[in-house]
């Protein structure tokens, strides 16, 4: 079965530092993974997606995140962080023939001025 | 253009009544999903459409939980004789085709609460 883990449930850097949020993921077979951002009361929204194309992939808002296959890896990452990140972040992974995405737990990011 | 919406944005519900929660996804789109996030949560899947066709209601919890989208389009959500671990929000998603790749767009959700 696959499973999703996002190490921190919350996660505070100051303004300007390296954002960095993980993702781990469990699949016996290739993933489909994404990172989806969620504003407080607004609708998820998608940050970047790995279909196998690229192991780099880069994002919306300076966002990117690599694929590393031998570390069952999916890392989130911006140089620089804005206060406009403050939000929580939720990686998911989706697999050949299953319809569903499988969601982490999600981080909640904290820019600090 | 319009994005995915829910509504009520919020219920409250009496333990043990019946609650129709609306998705009204993206024009078009074939695809259309039901998640329920508990608080601290991540999304959790319920189940999945095709057009009018329901393909996938693994994640539905109960028999109290029923889904529909009879014209391939807005689709109701309902739970029946409410209880107190049903309180979440429900989110709905579409995407514009099948396909393991395709970016799910999600409404801003419905934040059901059972007293």
């Amino acid at each position: 079965a696959q499973s999703v883990t996002q190490l921190g449930s919350h996660v505070s850097v100051s303004e300007g530092a390296l954002v960095l949020l993980r993702c781990n993921y469990s699949s016996s077979v290739p993933p489909y993974l994404f990172w989806y951002v969620q504003y407080p009361n607004q609708g998820l929204q998608l940050l970047l997606k790995y279909t196998s194309a690229a192991t780099l992939v880069k994002g919306i808002n300076g966002f990117e995140a690599e694929f590393k296959k031998s570390e069952t890896s999916f890392h989130l990452t911006k140089p620089s962080a804005h206060m406009s990140d403050a939000a929580e972040y939720f990686c998911a992974v989706r697999v050949d023939s299953n319809y569903q995405l499988i969601w982490g737990a999600g981080t909640k990011l904290i820019i600090k001025p | 253009g319009a994005g995915v919406s829910q509504s009520p944005r919020y219920k409250v519900a009496k333990r043990g009544q019946d609650v129709a929660l609306r998705c009204d996804p993206i024009s078009g789109h074939v695809s259309l999903f039901w998640y329920q996030q508990a608080l601290g949560q991540g999304p959790e899947f319920l189940t999945y459409f095709q057009n009018e066709a329901q393909l996938d209601k693994s994640g539905l919890p109960s028999d109290r939980f029923f889904a529909e989208r009879p014209e391939g389009s807005v689709s109701t959500l309902k739970i029946q004789r409410t209880q107190q671990e049903d309180s979440a929000v429900y989110l709905c998603a579409s995407s514009p085709r099948t396909g393991d790749q395709e970016t799910q767009y999600f409404g801003p959700g419905t934040r059901l609460l059972v007293l």
